[in-house]
């Protein structure tokens, strides 16, 4: 079974409107991570946003923001106010394990929704 | 600060050859981490470093992959007998601990063999 499910291959938006860029995971660990990153043409990973599953919060920077649904598994992406400069693939990835936990930490990845934002 | 940095940033090599892939990691970061981006596969979980031990070798493809860190900084990622399915880019990361904190990665190294 897939650990992380990004079911958007691609995503359209007019700039100044807001995104929501879906994300689904599957753990049974009670500890663990979650984060989304952007990579642009240029094949940086840029870490966006972290939401622990612990988080009463959902986590939010700047215009990112994670909405995050413990009981749906579900870890969206909402970009508020897109940018021509959002035009770009976005992976959400998993951490599992806690302090002592046995997964030291690496990430999982879904496949991936690339981003168009439109003038 | 300086970011991770990654070296070559491409290489294109020939079947058979043997290439090394450099990480230099963040300042201070105990653990690093070596991912693979392809067409095919997405992103993928080679191996982990923490210090100088591997103690997570789990994502290796097969033996022809290797990997070392010396002096708890550099790494280097080895592929003996490049194979055509070995083409993709090499990512490598780096974070102050595993449990906590983002990975923040590096350029990547694009290998392409022909």
């Amino acid at each position: 079974a897939q650990k992380i499910t990004q079911t958007q291959p691609g995503m359209f938006v007019q700039e100044k409107e807001a995104v929501t860029l879906d994300c689904t995971y599957d753990t049974s660990d009670p500890s663990y991570g979650l984060f989304w990153y952007k990579q642009p043409s240029s094949g940086e990973m840029i870490f966006l946003i972290y939401q622990g599953s612990y988080d009463q919060q959902n986590a939010t920077e700047g215009r990112y923001s994670l909405n995050f649904q413990k009981a749906r598994k579900s870890a969206n992406l909402v970009i508020s106010a897109s940018q021509l400069g959002d035009s770009a693939m976005y992976f959400c990835a998993m951490r599992e394990g806690g302090a002592g936990g046995t997964s030291y930490g690496k990430l999982t990845f879904g496949q991936g929704t690339i981003l168009t934002v439109h003038p | 600060g300086a970011g991770v940095s990654q070296s070559p940033s491409n290489k294109v090599t020939e079947k058979g050859k043997d290439v090394e892939l450099r990480c230099d990691p963040i300042s201070g970061h105990t653990a690093l981490y070596w991912y693979r981006q392809s067409l095919g596969q997405g992103l993928e979980f080679l191996i982990y470093f923490q210090g100088n031990s591997a103690p997570d070798k789990s994502g290796l493809p097969s033996d022809r992959f290797s990997a070392e860190r010396t002096g708890g900084s550099v790494s280097t990622l080895t592929i003996q007998r490049t194979q055509q399915e070995d083409s993709a880019v090499y990512l490598c990361a780096s974070s102050y601990g595993t449990t906590v904190g983002e990975q923040y990665f590096g350029p990547g190294t694009r290998l392409t063999v022909t």
